[in-house]
């Protein structure tokens, strides 16, 4: 079974420039997490989806950070315009449905590294 | 309330020693956890979990012991390896995923 993938695995960019990064979950996962990863530090939740629907988005940095998980399968994260602060890795997980053998774990992708220069 | 403590931020072992890393919770509300290991260039991923019922759970050289009242777990690896070398997260959830809150993590390098 394929794990959850992401891309780019690398992104460099001048500051104000816009970025975007893709996942695809896990097959039969309806349960989607987009994380910021700063160096040195843990995981923290940007947004989380239920199929289509992002049922925690509190926080996302709205005014440059939007994301969208159209057909409730993979999503794209995207920045516009990009700050030095966002430099960071982009980590995508997901879950199964509770009604699905979910156990509580979350399946994390490989990450997309984001250099602001 | 959210939040996750974790300490030490680093930590040292030979090889054959025991690895302790702790981590500390207020929201009497988390069900569910877990440590996840944490390779450079890689995703997080599930080593073992835990669950309030229990005070301890035991896989392999992995154990993670509970201590409800005190709002504490541990992560002990037994006869650490070098390739037990990683970044250690410790992490807490409710409602099978809901409020899923990340400790800062501690590196642990286990010297051959």
């Amino acid at each position: 079974e394929a794990g959850v993938v992401q891309s780019p695995r690398y992104k460099i960019i001048e500051k104000k420039q816009p970025v975007a990064f893709w996942c695809n979950p896990i097959s039969g996962h309806n349960t989607l997490y987009w994380y910021l990863q700063n160096l040195g530090q843990g995981p923290e939740l940007l947004i989380r989806y239920e199929n289509e629907e992002a049922v925690d988005d509190s926080q996302l940095p709205k005014d440059r950070f939007s994301a969208e998980r159209l057909k409730g399968v993979d999503s794209t994260l995207k920045i516009q315009p990009a700050e030095l602060g966002d430099s960071a890795v982009y980590l995508c997980a997901s879950s199964l449905p509770e009604d699905r053998g979910n156990t509580g774990e979350l399946f994390f992708g490989e990450g997309s590294r984001l250099t602001v220069l | 309330q959210q939040q996750v403590k974790q300490s030490p931020q680093s930590l040292i072992v030979q090889k054959g020693g025991i690895s302790i890393i702790n981590c500390a919770y207020e929201n009497t509300a988390f069900d569910y956890f877990p440590w996840y290991q944490q390779f450079p260039g890689k995703g997080p991923a599930l080593l073992i979990a835990i669950r309030p019922d229990v005070s301890e759970k035991k896989e392999g050289r992995f154990t993670i012991s509970f201590n409800k009242s005190a709002k504490q777990f541990s992560l002990h690896i037994m006869d650490s390896q070098p390739g037990d070398s990683a970044t250690y997260f410790c992490a807490a959830s409710m409602d099978y995923g809901q409020n899923f809150v990340f400790g800062p993590g501690t590196r642990l390098s286990v010297l051959p």
